[in-house]
């Protein structure tokens, strides 16, 4: 069965823009997590969606943001884009939440804050 | 809050020689733990996880690791190295009841040597 899938791959933005990414989960997961990873603070949970809900979320300001839709697809939302927001993000999916499963992850949009 | 150390930045090691990456964590309880793989471009793969029971845990690809309460640590062990294995490794620790939410270590990056 297909993977998750994240789109863009790549993408390049100016400060002050927002962008919008999009993570595919696993079929039949319904749980969508995200995560930042960058060369200085390594990999960072931002937050997670369950059934459309957020469950749990990390410790980001509010121009980080994002939802999840009844297909379980979910979308990140960075707004008023800074510099140090250049990171590779990356969505995982796991059937549940809650559970002590494992997370599926895609290869993840990279995003360049010019 | 929970934490994640892994001491060693880079390691080189020889086709076929054994390897073992090290992990400490630190949290009140039980810990959930991972061991993740990332190689250069993709997403992260689970290589093995520790609930409960065993303290030794077999995964895939013939990676094995140790649960050592004592010791706060969960080192990856592999007893032959291929050179397909290099890449980055990041052990991982989750609270109590979530796969989700993981605060992972900084990763240690692998290259193998024929």
């Amino acid at each position: 069965k297909a993977g998750v899938t994240q789109t863009p791959r790549y993408l390049i933005k100016t400060r002050g823009q927002q962008v919008t990414l999009s993570c595919s989960p696993i079929s039949g997961h319904r749980s969508v997590s995200w995560y930042q990873q960058t060369p200085g603070q390594g990999l960072q949970f931002l937050f997670e969606y369950f059934s459309e809900t957020q469950r749990n979320k990390g410790n980001f300001p509010g121009r980080f943001s994002g939802r999840q839709f009844s297909n379980s697809r979910s979308e990140m939302n960075v707004s008023t884009l800074e510099l140090g927001d250049s990171a590779l993000y990356l969505c995982a999916s796991s059937y549940r939440t809650g559970n002590t499963g494992e997370l599926f992850f895609g290869e993840g949009s990279r995003l360049t804050v010019l | 809050a929970q934490s994640v150390t892994q001491p060693d930045i880079h390691i080189t090691v020889s086709e076929g020689a054994s390897l073992e990456l090290r992990c400490n964590y630190s949290y009140g309880a039980t810990p959930y733990l991972f061991w993740y793989v990332q190689s250069p471009g993709q997403g992260l793969q689970l290589l093995l996880k520790y609930f409960s029971g065993d303290t030794l845990v077999q995964g895939i690809k013939g990676f094995e690791a140790e649960f050592k309460r004592s010791q706060s640590s969960f080192n990856l062990r592999k007893p032959s190295v291929h050179w397909s294995d290099a890449a980055e490794y990041f052990c991982a620790v989750g609270a109590t009841g979530t796969a989700s939410k993981l605060t992972f270590g900084t990763g240690t990056r692998l290259q193998v040597t024929l």
